[in-house]
């Protein structure tokens, strides 16, 4: 069965540090990975995908199929990045994590 | 363009009572999903439909249904709530899978469901 973790359940850093939220995955085969984000009062959206490769929002995230790994990176963090990350796994049934919350403080 | 709409926001039903949730996906996009969130369970995926098609269902009990119709609108159904049923229910739209290409979901704002 496919699973995906996420160990922190809240992440705070301060603006300008860099971030790192953690994602862990478990599958047989070729994984398609995503980073979803939920702003404040917002809906769900895609942040990136690991097909894709770029950087969105100034987030980076590689995968690393050796420690079954797909993390979320960021240099230097902003107040506006405050929000719910979740990592997904999957193509048309997504497997979702548990979610991290970002707070970045002032 | 319009994005997905889910109707009704909110909705307080009573145990043994059922219940129906209407998704209007993204004009053009045939591929609709279906997840429910909740606190202890955090997002879990029900089912997905393409085409008017169930392509893939998650792990419910068969007290969850769900249908599309031709225009891609979707419905879901849960009969004989629990007080477990209680949960955001998110609907996600796509244009699918082309040439190994998953499209991106969209997702809804979902259904807040109460039982009670």
């Amino acid at each position: 069965a496919q699973r995906v973790t996420q160990p922190e359940k809240l992440l705070s850093v301060f603006k300008g540090a860099p971030v790192e939220l953690k994602c862990n995955y478990s599958y047989s085969g070729s994984p398609e990975l995503f980073w979803y984000v939920q702003y404040s009062r917002q809906r769900l959206q895609l942040l990136l995908r690991h097909i894709s490769r770029e950087s969105i929002k100034g987030f980076t995230a590689d995968l690393n199929k050796g420690e079954t790994s797909f993390h979320l990176k960021k240099p230097f963090a902003q107040e506006e990045d405050s929000a719910m990350y979740y990592c997904a796994l999957g193509r048309r049934a997504l497997t979702f994590g548990s979610g991290t919350r970002l707070q970045v403080q002032p | 363009k319009a994005g997905v709409t889910q109707t009704p926001r909110y909705l307080i039903k009573t145990r043994g009572q059922q219940v129906t949730l209407s998704c209007s996906p993204i004009s053009g996009h045939r591929s609709v999903s279906w997840y429910q969130q909740t606190p202890g369970q955090g997002l879990q995926f029900l089912f997905e439909y393409f085409s008017e098609t169930q392509r893939n269902k998650g792990n419910f009990p068969g007290r969850f249904s769900g249908r599309q119709f031709s225009n891609s609108r979707s419905e879901m159904n849960v009969s004989t709530l629990e007080l477990g049923d209680s949960a955001l229910y998110l609907c996600a739209s796509s244009l699918g899978i082309a040439g190994g290409l998953t499209y991106e979901q969209y997702f809804g704002p979902g259904t807040r469901l109460t039982v009670t």
